[in-house]
């Protein structure tokens, strides 16, 4: 079946360090891909997505690339702030799952001063 | 527009006990779907539906029932709670039901403690 595997955390880097989060995937056909962001104590909230090979998701700073070659969509951020401290689910949504998302474990981001 | 609710926003049952989570959400959304949250474990998805009248079963739905009356409401009831079902419950929603492009909004959680 579906699945995404994204690298584990916890994450820690400097204020306006460069980030990359790893995300891959296993699927058929054509999935759509996205990133949700967990703030503490929240809901998730959509990032970033793509529907279609090469299409390019990018908000807040962050972008991913969704690349079929590598059945990938790594996230990567050219600057994080203490403020994009969260947790980060990589996640897809495809027929084989009836289009249910279909997450990674997250990623846990710390950005310290 | 409130998006996605749920309530309560924690509870703390004991083994055996039953409950409803409600999950409401007023976008006129067709889909919407329950996932538990666990620590390493991401999400998981427990039952979604369709729309009103349809629901089918995730990847970790015993223990579990979901019902769809209306468009608005699909509630979360736990038969005889567990401590395996000690989580983080959050609802979502989206526009169009098997359209996978949708982003889903998220309400946000209910913490439940089953002891």
């Amino acid at each position: 079946g579906d699945s995404v595997t994204q690298m584990e955390g916890p994450v820690t880097l400097s204020e306006e360090a460069f980030l990359t989060i790893n995300c891959t995937y296993t699927a058929t056909g054509y999935p759509s891909l996205f990133w949700y962001v967990q703030y503490p104590g929240e809901g998730l909230q959509l990032l970033l997505k793509a529907t279609k090979a090469d299409d390019k998701g990018s908000n807040k700073g962050f972008e991913a690339t969704y690349r079929k070659e590598t059945t990938s969509f790594h996230l990567e951020k050219g600057s994080v702030q203490v403020s994009d401290s969260a947790v980060y689910f990589c996640a897809l949504s495809g027929s084989n799952s009836g289009y249910a998302l279909n997450f990674g474990k997250g990623t846990s981001l710390l950005v310290t001063p | 527009n409130a998006g996605v609710t749920q309530t309560p926003k924690f509870q703390v049952l004991k083994t055996g006990q039953s409950m409803t989570l409600q999950c409401a959400q007023d976008m006129n959304h067709e889909y919407m779907s329950w996932y538990r949250q666990d620590p390493g474990m991401g999400l998981r998805l427990i039952h979604y539906s369709v729309g009103a009248g349809i629901t089918d079963q995730g990847e970790v739905p015993n223990g579990y029932n979901v019902s769809r009356s209306t468009t608005e409401d699909f509630p979360l009831r736990l038969l005889s709670a567990a401590p395996s079902q000690t989580s983080v419950y959050f609802c979502a929603s989206s526009p169009r039901a098997l359209a996978g492009y949708n982003e889903q909004f998220f309400g946000p959680g209910t913490r439940l403690t089953v002891l």
